[in-house]
């Protein structure tokens, strides 16, 4: 069993959807949870992470951690077709120099 | 422009070949590190540095090695290249550790 599950997709959507997704573990160490979104051909971008269990928002994006589900999702509102790319999860026992264990990552298609 | 650079983008190479891939970021980042992607795997971390001179591995350092001798370069070599050590290669670096990186554009590696 993968430390980090997550489904690859591809998630299709239309413009203006809410997109929810989601990641689930087993390390229940796991302290910092980190959200990337990645273009194909580019390297991944950090769009935010959280520490321990809450909600953190930044702009169309909310990313909520419920550590006792082992469970964590990216809400995107108002998606745009700019959105479409992966999606990839990350998480660490701390911060630092702990090593991540990163998900497959999830496909997202905004269609217009 | 903020960025983390690494050269060259793409690669092919023969068996045995030793190579080196480049890595340099202009912001000052003590944390640097170095992670393969592969298919169905996600991104993995092959080496981390937190400062000059200081380095240790991540989860498949097998078959690379890494040097810090300066804060904003972080070379990647692989001394006997195989075949499964093709992948699509990224440097990161953050100035606090795994929860904050920045990833540069990715290095695509061949080997035959």
């Amino acid at each position: 069993q993968k430390e980090v599950e997550q489904d690859p997709g591809p998630l299709s959507v239309p413009e203006g959807a809410i997109v929810s997704l989601n990641c689930t573990y087993s390390n229940s160490a796991f302290q910092y949870f980190m959200w990337y979104r990645q273009y194909s051909r580019k390297g991944p971008e950090l769009l935010m992470y959280t520490y321990s269990s809450g909600n953190k928002e930044d702009g169309r994006f909310t990313a909520q951690v419920d550590k006792s589900s082992k469970y964590i999702s990216l809400f995107i509102r108002d998606s745009q077709p700019s959105d479409s790319a992966t999606y990839l999860c990350a998480m660490s026992e701390s911060g630092g120099s702990y090593i991540p264990t990163f998900g497959r990552g999830t496909s997202l298609i905004v269609h217009p | 422009e903020a960025q983390v650079t690494q050269n060259p983008r793409y690669l092919i190479t023969v068996t045995g070949k030793k190579l080196t891939v480049t890595c340099s970021q202009n912001m000052n980042h003590e944390y640097m590190s170095w992670y393969r992607q592969d298919p169905g795997l996600g991104l993995r971390q092959i080496y981390y540095s937190m400062n000059v001179e200081v380095t240790d591995k991540g989860d498949v350092p097998e078959g690379y090695k890494v040097s810090r001798k300066e804060k904003r370069n972080f070379p990647l070599i692989l001394e006997s290249p195989s075949p499964n050590q093709t992948s699509l290669y990224f440097c990161a670096s953050s100035p606090t550790g795994v929860e904050t990186q920045y990833f540069g554009p990715g290095t695509r590696l061949l080997v035959l």
